[in-house]
């Protein structure tokens, strides 16, 4: 499985734009890229997925490098309830999500 | 739409006992998957299952069997109870191509191994 790395922790304030940071530089030509959240006590959720070009969706934007070995999970205006675990997941056939430790977002009122 | 359903929510089991999780999958859903999460860990994949067959397994030890339904519901059984076997336990189902598509969890199952 190829592997993904994302910082630790992250901290924004809310009403600001966050940009969480994702480096894959061995990753294939077919590798999709896929973002999760976990929120407190809940199981991970669906964010968003990209192959080459960047993606919009009503939750967050995907910037993908031109590249293809990092992404950039932007949220264009961070609520209070945005605060969780972001896991950023490549899938390339494999029917598992392999998930790494993730980045831990804080967001202060 | 009920989306991914698990029960128990919470369960408290001895040393060397087994122990059944139950899940229903999203609605139109075919596929569910196990995932295993420690405390502070991101969730680690045990076995997913499609069409009532074991389609994939992640690494874990032959004391984790699963069971799918005709209805596509799924069972996680764990035997001879280890502490650390506890953990939670989440179900995701989900449809169509894996590359693209999106895995729907459920709230998990808190096992508790005492």
């Amino acid at each position: 499985d190829a592997k993904t790395t994302q910082p630790n922790s992250m901290e924004s304030n809310e009403e600001e734009p966050v940009h969480l940071p994702c480096n894959h530089s061995t990753i294939s030509g077919t590798d999709y890229i896929h973002w999760y959240r976990q929120l407190p006590s809940q199981g991970p959720e669906y964010v968003i997925h990209g192959l080459t070009s960047n993606v919009n969706n009503r939750m967050a934007s995907l910037a993908i490098a031109e590249d293809r070995k990092s992404s950039t999970l932007i949220l264009h205006r961070a609520t209070l309830r945005d605060a969780a675990v972001y896991y950023c997941i490549l899938r390339g056939g494999a029917q598992k999500l392999v998930f790494g430790q993730g980045t831990r977002l804080t967001i202060n009122p | 739409d009920a989306g991914v359903t698990q029960s128990p929510t919470h369960l408290i089991k001895t040393r060397g006992q087994q122990v059944t999780l139950r899940c229903s999958p999203k609605s139109g859903h075919d596929t569910v998957s196990w995932y295993q999460q420690a405390l502070g860990q991101g969730p680690q994949f045990i076995f997913q299952y499609y069409e009532e067959e074991e389609r994939q397994r992640g690494n874990f030890p032959d004391r984790f069997s699963g069971h799918q339904f005709p209805n596509y519901s799924s069972e996680l059984n764990v035997n001879a109870l280890l502490l650390g076997d506890s953990a939670l336990y989440l179900c995701a189902s989900s449809k169509g191509n894996p590359l693209v598509g999106e895995a729907f969890f459920g709230q998990g199952t808190r096992l508790t191994v005492v």
